[in-house]
């Protein structure tokens, strides 16, 4: 079964500095994706990137990158220049593949981690 | 991509009663799923909803409980009954859009008394 494992519960970042929150996955698949979201106090769901299991490069967006090490089935996000905006939970996530529809299934969420930035 | 209206945003209701939760797209898609997020806790997909099909439920969330409804492309919703105050969640929506990314509502906040 796949599973996402996140195994920061809370991180503390000073303002300007960078942080890495850790996630790793399982799974049988070839074919998978994996994206981070961001959920600040108000509930919405942001979307902050997305790696795809045969992309070569890591991907980014902006402050935000991802230290994909596929071996090791990690999925790293890292954000550069905290902001104190950036406080917030951050969940790791993995697209599950229907083969039926090839379009994506559900997808899957880690525990989530709250990252705390201190001015 | 694409963008979901979801409705109410927040409610309080009694215990004993029923909520149903609403969203619209703008765009057609195909899937569509509901999440219940606990206090405290991650996302646990409680249904897939296809146009045209039943939904297909997770294991321990069962039709009675979450009824849900797809009528169209671009519609959905999902009904709480029998609320308890256990019930009381952030209920979001989310779809698949072409590109194979997600996209989800802002939200609905239960609170059952």
């Amino acid at each position: 079964a796949q599973k996402i494992t996140q195994t920061q519960p809370g991180m503390f970042v000073q303002e300007k500095e960078a942080v890495t929150l850790d996630c790793t996955y399982d799974t049988s698949d070839q074919s998978y994706g994996l994206f981070w979201y961001k959920q600040p106090s108000s509930g919405e769901m942001i979307f902050l990137i997305y790696q795809g299991s045969y992309d070569e490069q890591n991907a980014t967006e902006g402050r935000y990158s991802l230290n994909f090490q596929k071996a090791r089935k990690s999925a790293n996000l890292v954000i550069s220049a905290s902001q104190l905006g950036d406080s917030a939970m951050y969940f790791c996530a993995m697209r599950e593949t229907l083969a039926a529809y090839n379009q994506g299934g559900k997808l899957i969420f880690g525990q989530g981690t709250e990252l705390s930035v201190k001015p | 991509s694409a963008v979901i209206s979801q409705k109410p945003s927040r409610d309080i209701c009694q215990r004993g009663t029923s909520l149903t939760i609403q969203c619209q797209v703008d765009s057609q898609v195909t899937m569509m799923f509901w999440y219940r997020q606990q206090p405290g806790q991650s996302l646990t997909l409680i249904a897939t909803a296809n146009q045209g099909s039943e939904a297909t439920y997770e294991s321990g969330f069962v039709i009675d409980k979450f009824p849900i409804s797809r009528p169209n492309l671009t519609f959905s919703t999902l009904t709480v009954s029998n609320m308890s105050p256990e019930d009381s969640s952030i209920y979001l929506c989310s779809v698949v859009t072409k590109d194979y990314g997600y996209t989800f509502g802002s939200g609905t906040r239960l609170t059952v008394v």
